[in-house]
């Protein structure tokens, strides 16, 4: 079974420009969150999807959007960028419930110039 | 809101020897779960154990065990006969088991092995 994976890998924006970046969990996962790691920091919640539909938002700005597809893939989207969302960013999924813990990606690592 | 931390901002090993990662958190309830993550130079986040708040018992998986301490809120990780593959960053995390399925990390402990 592949794991989740992420792309692309990486990318250079300038400020101001938008994102996508896109994620592929599991085969049969459900779940998918979004983290944001900024350098030399742990992982910051963004979201969260099951079925469809956004379960939890962290504490970032409605720059910060994302939404989850019919297959379970998801798409997170940053408007207007700026310097400090210079980050690598994580998709995880699992399944139903975390109590198993989270299974992540590889990220990918975004630089805003 | 729950918070983790972790005091230990890197850490080393020798080869083979015993070594313990410490992390304490903090929160109000009681129905929760924690994790220790490992986190390569390939960046993926790799769940090493994983421990139920309601069960006594202390998780252990292979060379990699834990110290749960409710009471103390504290949650180190032991790894035994460290190995080469072992470095790494390493990463404390908490879940409740209600509300948002949110993890929250503490800031990470590198861990540098000493061959």
């Amino acid at each position: 079974d592949a794991g989740v994976t992420q792309s692309p890998t990486h990318l250079i924006k300038t400020r101001g420009q938008h994102v996508t970046l896109r994620c592929s969990p599991i085969s049969g996962h459900k779940s998918v969150s979004w983290y944001q790691q900024v350098l030399g920091q742990g992982p910051q919640f963004i979201f969260q999807y099951y079925e469809k539909e956004e379960r939890g938002r962290g504490n970032f700005p409605d720059r910060f959007s994302a939404r989850q597809f019919p297959n379970y893939s998801s798409e997170l989207n940053v408007n207007a960028l700026l310097l400090g969302d210079s980050a690598l960013y994580l998709c995880a999924s699992s399944l139903v419930r975390v109590a198993y813990g989270y299974t992540f990606g590889s990220g990918t690592r975004l630089t805003v110039v | 809101a729950q918070t983790v931390t972790q005091s230990q901002p890197e850490m080393s090993v020798q080869e083979a020897e015993t070594v313990t990662l410490s992390c304490t958190y903090d929160t109000s309830e009681s129905d929760y779960y924690l994790f220790w993550y490992k986190q390569p130079p390939s960046r993926q986040m790799i769940l090493v154990i994983r421990q139920e708040a309601y069960k006594q018992q202390n998780a252990t998986e292979n060379r990699f065990s834990v110290n749960f301490q409710k009471a103390a809120k504290s949650f180190s990780l032991k790894i035994s006969d460290s190995q080469l593959g072992d470095a790494a960053m390493y990463f404390c995390a908490f879940i409740s088991n209600f509300g948002n399925e949110k993890l929250t990390f503490g800031t990470g402990t590198r861990l540098t092995i000493i061959p």
